[in-house]
């Protein structure tokens, strides 16, 4: 079952910072983070495992509450780079066998 | 370090005709490979997977096939295309979960 982003949709002036989450009704064994520019392809954030781990990437962070089948992206400072269409991708069972992508939350980020 | 190379880039098709897209990998062994498809405007769908020579896993049932016939090329087929078969597909490999996205392939449909 395809997980739940939310906002669907954030503008924000540059140096504002932002949280984007996801939420899925199945247990996650991994929440992987990608952001996609128009027209491109989606570029790998960061992974998250399952134990709660939290993950730094510059000034893009993600947590991860495996009871709350939860992950939140975490961007501080925006910068006008950031913008772009964010998509979580989940996993249930650990193995190779693919993710599912929420429909995706759109960041504008204004000078 | 490990590269995805996908091609065409862009691809105009009319309805029923064949099609064959090709992905490889270089820089890495025996990886996971994967075919996903973005409708416009829309998330992600997984089409297919593989974890080796000529093991094919199908999410989606679809006039869509995919083989992989070496280690790292993974192709994705069609005998004949049907206009919802448009949109940008993106091939992904990762040595356990899917991690890295290819350039991806537009295909317009006519």
């Amino acid at each position: 079952q395809q997980p739940v982003q939310s906002p669907q949709a954030v503008i924000l002036r540059e140096g504002e910072d932002a949280v984007i989450n996801c939420s899925s009704s199945k247990a996650l064994y991994s929440v992987h983070w990608y952001r996609q520019k128009h027209g491109e392809a989606p570029v790998f954030l960061m992974i998250l495992l399952k134990g709660g781990e939290q993950k730094g990437h510059e000034k893009i962070s993600a947590s991860f509450n495996e009871k709350k089948q939860q992950s939140s992206l975490y961007l501080t400072a925006s910068q006008l780079s950031y913008s772009g269409t964010y998509f979580c991708g989940t996993s249930s069972g650990g193995g190779a066998d693919g993710l599912t992508f929420g429909k995706g939350t759109h960041l504008i980020i204004q000078p | 370090s490990q590269t995805i190379h996908q091609w065409p880039a862009t691809l105009v098709q009319p309805v029923g005709s064949p099609l064959s897209l090709e992905c490889t990998v270089e820089g890495t062994s025996n990886p996971n490979l994967y075919w996903y498809r973005q409708a416009a405007g829309r998330g992600l769908q997984l089409l297919f997977y593989s974890v080796g020579i000529g093991q094919i896993s199908s999410e989606v049932p679809q006039n869509l096939s995919a083989s992989r016939p070496q280690d790292r090329q993974f192709i994705l087929s069609s005998k004949k295309l049907l206009l919802s078969d448009s949109g940008f597909y993106l091939c992904a490999w990762g040595t356990g979960q899917p991690q890295h996205f290819g350039d991806g392939t537009r295909l317009s449909i006519l």
